[in-house]
Order: structure tokens, then C-alpha cells, then sequence
């Protein structure tokens, strides 16, 4: 089963980099990983998707290691509306259903 | 990115009463969205698969004649809450399948709808 792990909680401050890793040792061969963003009462939106070595965008960069069993988002510079769940996500191979795991409830201070 | 709709935002019904909920995708076609339930404090939880043009698979757990669920094209889901008793209040997010280019699907989620049964 494509089961993912991540950290339940984080804390962080104001304008430093943020880095939240999952492990997803089931990972498929052809699958991506892809992580997704929560505010309360909302659908997740997408943030970034990557299979391996390092995505960036426009709001995070994502970390790949060689044997894709982990992958680290960064969100560079966090600000207040940051504070959200993040959760990383892989395919159940075969089928296309995402299987979500507790996600990482981020909280950003001030 | 994509965008998936999903109407309505919010219901409140009596119990006993069916409630409708749909998703669209808006500039993409879909042969697969995924209906979510989530209660508070906790993660999505899948409930189905709806295919287009067949019938829809269930998770365990999930009685399919109490959710229906109806895919009638590449843009349209609905989920059907039959006889809603107040344990089916929760808030139900759909999720269309992009299918890209390649192996790089994408799933795209809709806002949810918030149901509260009386």
C-alpha cells in the first residue's frame, strides 16, 4: 500500500525556510510524488509534484533522493498564511486513488 | 493549474432528505474523480472512485446504496447522500484526475461542501 509518513505537527517562525519530509518506502516505479496544501474548510490545493532529484516553482522547491523512498518539501521565507496542513501524497499503484495519510500541520508565528 | 468546482459550498438539511452534491471540472476533461469525506481535526478520507460512464467502486467501509454516486461525463460527478441521518454531516471534497502528459497526472480538488444534517 502506498503509505505515506510525515511529521503530525511543525512550528515555525516568520521568513525561515521550511523544509517538511515524508517517507514513502512503497513508492511505485512510475509514480510521482506530489504534495498538497489545506486551509481549514477548503479543498487541498496543489503545490508541487516531482519523481526525482528537485522541483521548483513559483511557491516551494521538492527534494527527491535517488531511491525516491522520502521526499522533502521546502517552502522557502514562510509567512503567517503559510500556516496550514500539508500533505504528501502517492499513488496506490494501479489504481490512480490517493491513500492521505495525517499530513503535517504547519504553524507559522510571528 | 486546473480547476475543479463543487456546488453547493454548504447545505443544511432535515434528516431523512436526500442531498445532492456536484463536482466539475472546469477546463479539463476527467475520466476519474474521487469523492472525499472529511470530519474535523481529521485527514480526507476516500470514500469512491467514479468512473465515467460506469459505475462507480466503493471503499470498504462505504455503503453504496447511501452514497450514490453518477458520472455521466467527462465534466460531471455527483454524489448523492440518500436518507441523511445527522453521522453524515461532514464535509465532502471531490478530486478530478488531469490525466497531462505522460505519467504526470495530476489529481485537482474542488472546495468542498460542508453538509449538516438536522
Amino acid at each position: 500500500l502506498a503509505k505515506t509518513t510525515q511529521p503530525i505537527s511543525m512550528d515555525s517562525y516568520e521568513g525561515q525556510e521550511v523544509n517538511i519530509t515524508c517517507s514513502h518506502n512503497n513508492i511505485a516505479t512510475n509514480d510521482y510524488i506530489t504534495w498538497y496544501q489545506q486551509f481549514p474548510s477548503q479543498g487541498p490545493r496543489f503545490i508541487i509534484q516531482g519523481y526525482k532529484t528537485k522541483v521548483t516553482n513559483e511557491v516551494a522547491s521538492l527534494f527527491i533522493p535517488a531511491d525516491r523512498k522520502s521526499s522533502t518539501l521546502s517552502l522557502p521565507r514562510v509567512s503567517l498564511s503559510d500556516t496550514a496542513v500539508y500533505y504528501c501524497l502517492v499513488e496506490i499503484p494501479g489504481t490512480y486513488k490517493y491513500i492521505f495519510g495525517t499530513g503535517t500541520r504547519l504553524k507559522v508565528l510571528a | 493549474g486546473a480547476v475543479v468546482s463543487q456546488h453547493p459550498s454548504w447545505v443544511i438539511c432535515k434528516s431523512g432528505t436526500s442531498v445532492k452534491i456536484e463536482c466539475r471540472s472546469l477546463d479539463f476533461q476527467a475520466t476519474t474523480m474521487f469523492w472525499y469525506r472529511q470530519f474535523p481535526k481529521q485527514s480526507l478520507m476516500l470514500m469512491a472512485t467514479s468512473n465515467e460512464g460506469s459505475k462507480a467502486t466503493y471503499e470498504q467501509g462505504v455503503e453504496k446504496d447511501k452514497f450514490l454516486i453518477n458520472h455521466a461525463s467527462l465534466t460531471l460527478s455527483t454524489l448523492t447522500v440518500t436518507s441523511a441521518h445527522p453521522e453524515d454531516s461532514s464535509f465532502y471534497i471531490c478530486s478530478a484526475r488531469d490525466p497531462g502528459q505522460g505519467r504526470q497526472e495530476t489529481q485537482y480538488f474542488g472546495p468542498g461542501t460542508r453538509l449538516l444534517v438536522l
